[in-house]
């Protein structure tokens, strides 16, 4: 157990709609990433922030939006979904932002959208 | 931009064996890591082991070490007396130092039989 945690473990949902995911992550970490693992993409890097402020961004789509709560918990929101964005979304999280830490993963999401 | 690269898709080893998984990566920074993950079917990202890019030793965890050959840009992964446990996907990432985003290669999927 890495101590991220992520809700929902699974969601299925129909094209046209609007999800989102939590991650909290574990305790003492102030930043928190996003990723997203497809088949055809593979693992990819979608979004960081680190106490609160958004301090990096990937490949992530405009239909793709996150925040950092004060509490440090993070929502990744989808909208708009799409057949290619079923995948697994991973949250990550590292004592700091920037520089060389360790990142913990969290279990994943898993998005169906059908 | 960084890029990371496991050109074994897949590979299989039996119980007990020595397996080795390799990863090239490109990059013009000079401080980094470089991670192995392990993926499991249950999806859950595990981390493995980790090389600073300015420690000349290899790192080493348990039965799993890792040959980082930073003039090479190579970081390859041996797995020593594998076990079924082991069956999973590995995956080699670059931590930038820049960014703190991290970069992963495409996967090689092991299959320790019996």
């Amino acid at each position: 157990d890495s101590g991220v945690t992520q809700t929902p473990k699974h969601l299925i949902t129909a094209t046209g709609q609007r999800v989102t995911l939590r991650c909290s992550p574990r305790s003492g970490d102030l930043s928190v990433y996003w990723y997203q693992q497809s088949l055809d993409q593979g693992l990819q890097f979608l979004i960081q922030y680190y106490n609160g402020e958004e301090r990096a961004k990937g490949n992530i789509l405009e239909r793709f939006s996150a925040q950092q709560f004060p509490d440090l918990h993070s929502e990744l929101n989808l909208s708009s979904l799409e057949l290619g964005d079923s995948a697994l979304y991973f949250c990550a999280s590292s004592v700091a932002g920037g520089g060389l830490y360790e990142q913990y993963f969290g279990p994943g999401t898993r998005l169906t959208v059908t | 931009a960084q890029t990371v690269t496991q050109s074994q898709p897949e590979m299989s080893v039996q119980e007990a064996e020595t397996v080795t998984l390799s990863c090239t990566y490109d990059t013009s920074e000079n401080n980094y890591y470089l991670f192995w993950y392990k993926q499991p079917p249950s999806r859950q990202m595990i981390l493995v082991i980790r090389q600073e890019a300015y420690k000349q030793q290899n790192a080493t965890e348990n039965r799993f070490s890792v040959n980082f050959q930073k003039a090479a840009k190579s970081f390859s992964l041996k797995i020593s007396d594998s076990q079924l446990g082991d069956t999973a996907m590995y995956f080699c990432a670059f931590l930038s130092s820049n960014t703190g985003k991290l970069i992963f290669g495409q996967g090689t999927t092991l299959q320790v039989k019996p």
